[in-house]
């Protein structure tokens, strides 16, 4: 079946770079976009970025010059960096999963991250 | 980016019908999606390209609109229904999402 799971740090120092793992089964990285979208707490949601079935990349703009999102199609995973972290960079990442521009119909259970010294 | 407006909050009784908004500032077709989100959980697809129900989910629920003004719709509400709903276009540009809409159950 289709899963989505998102690994990495819970605690980042101000000021550092966040690193984050999306391992996806049940589908192909080839086939489908992968998005990461974030969550503050008790928030909304803002979209960060997307890898795109072909390889082509995407990114929010207020993100996008600290931002980047990478991929290995034979490890099944995603991959998200973003540097110059700062308080209001806390909250909740989750990567999810479309199909031709469609609705994001699967999503991982999300990571919380931290950012504080 | 395309702005898509809900309103904050909504109160309603169990058996009742209970409307949603979601107000895009230009036309986003009809690539308009909903998503239900509760504490501790992430989203949940519920109707996707406005008025198609995901997989796996009530008929209670529907949707429904096109351009810049959709609905989702809840009827009859169910205690289960307490969350927060998301709206979110794929239309235009970077994906957006609405600011939520918190259903509380009376």
């Amino acid at each position: 079946q289709v899963q989505l799971k998102e690994s990495g740090p819970g605690l980042v120092q101000p000021s550092q770079t966040l690193s984050l793992t999306c391992t996806v089964s049940g589908f192909s990285l080839t086939s489908y976009n992968v998005h990461w979208v974030r969550q503050p707490p008790g928030k909304g949601l803002e979209w960060m970025g997307r890898m795109r079935y072909n390889g082509d990349t995407s990114y929010n703009s207020a993100l996008k010059s600290r931002l980047s999102i990478s991929r290995d199609t034979s490890k099944n995973q995603v991959f998200l960096k973003m540097n110059s972290l700062q308080t209001d960079d806390t909250g909740t990442y989750y990567c999810t999963r479309d199909w031709t521009e469609g609705p994001f119909d699967y999503w991982g259970q999300g990571v919380m991250v931290t950012v504080s010294s | 980016d395309t702005v898509l407006t809900q309103s904050p909050a909504l109160a309603v009784s169990p058996g009742e019908r209970v409307t949603i908004s979601c107000k895009a500032s230009e036309s986003v077709s009809t690539r308009m999606h909903w998503y239900q989100q509760k504490p501790g959980q992430q989203p949940k697809l519920l109707i996707y390209k406005a008025s198609n129900l995901a997989s796996g989910v009530p008929a209670r629920f529907s949707g429904s609109g096109s351009g810049t003004d959709f609905t989702l719709t809840i009827d009859p509400v169910e205690a289960d229904d307490t969350a927060t709903y998301f709206c979110q276009q794929s239309w235009n540009g970077p994906r957006t999402f609405g600011g939520g809409t918190k259903l509380e159950l009376k």
